[in-house]
């Protein structure tokens, strides 16, 4: 079953933080992050793992709540280059190693 | 550099008529995918391979078939049973070993339309 990301879509001005959350249903063994510009390849940002950990790269986070099932996508101190539309990706019990993908957010970062 | 390739860039189906996409890969991984993706919506799986001469069912095989002859390789052919085969195809890659933990590596995917 897809997870359910929220918000949908989200504006922003230059600076500001956003963050993007996405909850699972199902037993989650990993959460993958990836942002896909218009027209092009999803990009790879990071993967959780059980355990809750949280992650970092620059200015995006993100964490893993095993117990609730859900991870947050945290963007601090929004530039430009953000824009573009943020999906996740999760494994999960029975998922025969598929990933499945949540429709996404689309995130604006305006100047 | 190590990647992945698709082609072409766009392609253009006639009713009844079978089209392959291609997707090479350098990277020496095991595992490919292919999804397909409408405008506003997520990746949908249509068929993956773990491993050379074998391959699964996604969620939305119908109207698909797919070959892993050789590791390189993962080409996909949208048949004519496929009724709304208008959609963005994206090809991915990854090291399967470490199961949901390592990253799929994604190719600029092909556009396809009918005309």
């Amino acid at each position: 079953q897809q997870p359910v990301q929220s918000p949908q879509a989200v504006i922003l001005r230059e600076g500001e933080d956003a963050v993007i959350n996405c909850s699972s249903s199902k037993a989650l063994y990993s959460v993958h992050w990836y942002r896909q510009k218009h027209g092009e390849a999803p990009v790879f940002l990071m993967i959780l793992l059980k355990g809750g950990e949280q992650k970092g790269h620059e200015k995006i986070s993100a964490s893993f709540n095993e117990k609730k099932q859900q991870s947050s996508l945290y963007l601090t101190a929004s530039q430009l280059s953000y824009s573009g539309t943020y999906f996740c990706g999760t494994f999960s019990s029975g998922s025969a190693r598929q990933l499945t993908f949540g429709s996404g957010t689309q995130l604006t970062v305006l100047p | 550099d190590g990647g992945i390739t698709q082609s072409p860039k766009y392609l253009f189906r006639k009713e009844g008529q079978n089209v392959t996409l291609s997707c090479e890969q350098n990277l020496n991984h095991d595992a490919m995918y292919w999804y397909r993706q409408d405008p506003g919506q997520g990746l949908r799986l249509i068929y993956y391979s773990q491993i050379v001469n074998d391959f699964q069912k996604g969620d939305i095989a119908e109207g698909y078939s797919v070959s892993r002859e050789k590791k390189e390789s993962f080409p996909l052919t949208v048949t004519s049973a496929q009724k709304n085969p208008t959609a963005f195809y994206l090809c991915a890659s990854s090291n399967p070993r470490g199961g949901g933990y390592q990253p799929q590596h994604f190719g600029d995917g092909t556009r396809l339309s009918i005309l």
